[in-house]
């Protein structure tokens, strides 16, 4: 079946620096990408939808210049955090949209686990 | 590790039926359980969640049921209508998240 994977799966970084989550869709084009992010213990936030070639839409709270998306081609979306702070640590997501006779379908991600000290 | 099975779709339904849709899940400790919703070109949107077992989740007429005897939270709704056409998600909640592969929903009128 369709695959998506992220990298890293973990990353521990010091707060100020950024940090760069790839997303890829290893075996199909996605024009639409979504990130989410997961608190321990709470649902999923949709943070923003990735579209291949124009800016990302942002969901309404999230900071379109800490969280920079980068949608560069049909099978990478890249989600970088900027001046990472301790309150920016918590699961990433990502999501591809397959769209297979007519129908999306989504695959997820295994997450990244951003850790900021 | 933790994982999640979904009944598999695509489901067709006519207005006014019943829907079941099965999930059950394997993991350690005690996860918290979810479904999701997503229709086309958007985002998932949190359908409904229960965090203990015998807690029910209920939203806009769908509900399940944290069954810790059995693993299962299957989502159920005593009527459907053709806007609840949608790709539904189980996912779970314990040390990562995990989700179903999806079951696609279409409700004829």
């Amino acid at each position: 079946g369709a695959v998506v994977s992220q990298h890293p799966s973990r990353v521990i970084c010091k707060s100020g620096t950024s940090v760069k989550i790839e997303c890829r869709s290893l075996d199909f084009q996605a024009t639409t990408m979504f990130w989410y992010r997961q608190f321990p213990k709470k649902s999923l936030m949709l943070m923003a939808t990735s579209n291949e070639g124009s800016k990302a839409t942002y969901e309404q709270g999230v900071e379109k210049d800490k969280f920079l998306i980068n949608h560069a081609s049909l099978t990478l979306s890249t989600l970088t955090v900027t001046s990472a702070h301790p309150e920016d640590s918590s699961f990433y997501i990502c999501s591809a949209n397959r769209l297979v006779v007519g129908q999306e379908t989504q695959y997820f991600g295994p997450g990244t686990r951003l850790l900021v000290l | 590790g933790d994982s999640v099975t979904q009944m598999e779709g695509p489901v067709t339904l006519s207005e006014e039926a019943f829907l079941t849709i099965n999930c059950t899940y394997t993991a350690t400790g005690y996860p918290s359980l979810f479904w999701y919703v997503q229709y086309p070109g958007e985002g998932l949107q949190l359908l409904l969640k229960a965090t203990k077992a015998d807690d029910k989740g209920s939203n806009k007429g769908f509900e399940a049921t944290y069954r810790k005897e059995t693993t299962s939270f299957h989502l159920e709704k005593g009527s459907v209508q053709v806007s609840d056409s949608a790709v539904y998600f189980c996912a779970l909640i314990s040390n990562d998240m995990r989700f179903g592969a999806g079951t696609r929903l279409t409700v004829k009128p």
